[in-house]
């Protein structure tokens, strides 16, 4: 039963370029959420998905940034003309109905050069 | 808003010793409560989860416990090990939904020293 898996580990894209984080949830779980850590902060909450359905995306910047979590397929945060400060570490974490605790995925690494 | 404080920022403790880890948290309506550990350049791994009605949980070495009327939650580790350095989180859900969004602290970055 493979956990959370994210990919890609390390994405390095030049300002201006796109980003596209994909994440496929645990086995079971239908809830996904997506967490961002920047260099000497806490991780901060972006925006959670149910298949289909954006449920709360109250972290997400208002330019640039969308989220999907299509009925097939991983679910996928996307970043279009990146700049530097989008440079951070990406979480994916997801949890069952009724929620019995998250589980977190190890990751995306983004470095805009 | 909810807001989740882990003091001190740091810490550094010989092997073998019994330590706490505090966090503290300024809404008490929550769901649930968990802690995670995070090594360096890696992922976050739930360590133990506390549900709202409960006052503890336990996992080997490590027993986290809950007192919500006060917002605090401790994360008690035994018989410390140079394994156990890495950064320690504590996140909570607040009541509104079970499927909500986890409200970090910003860590606690232990160091055993050998």
């Amino acid at each position: 039963n493979a956990g959370v898996m994210q990919n890609p580990r390390h994405l390095v894209r030049r300002r201006g370029q796109e980003a596209r984080l994909r994440c496929s949830p645990m086995k079971g779980h239908s809830h996904v959420y997506w967490y961002r850590q920047l260099p000497e902060e806490g991780l901060k909450f972006m925006v959670y998905l149910q298949k289909e359905n954006i449920i709360d995306e109250s972290g997400m910047p208002k330019e640039r940034f969308s989220a999907e979590f299509p009925k097939e397929g991983p679910s996928i945060l996307r970043i279009q003309q990146v700049v530097r400060g989008d440079s951070a570490a990406y979480f994916c974490a997801s949890s069952s109905q009724g929620n019995y605790g998250y589980t977190f995925g190890s990751g995306t690494r983004l470095t805009v050069v | 808003k909810q807001e989740v404080t882990q003091i001190p920022a740091a810490l550094s403790v010989p092997e073998g010793e019994n330590l706490v880890l505090n966090c503290s948290f300024t809404d008490s309506a929550i769901y649930n409560l968990q802690w995670f550990r995070q090594d360096p350049g890696k992922g976050l791994t739930s360590l133990l989860l506390i549900q709202s009605s409960q006052r503890e949980q336990t996992s080997g070495r490590l027993n986290a416990s809950l007192d919500k009327s006060s917002g605090r939650s401790t994360l008690y580790i035994a018989a410390s090990q140079p394994g156990d350095s890495a950064t320690y989180l504590c996140a909570v859900v607040p009541y509104t939904g079970a499927n909500s969004k986890l409200t970090f602290g910003k860590g606690i970055t232990l160091s055993v020293r050998p």
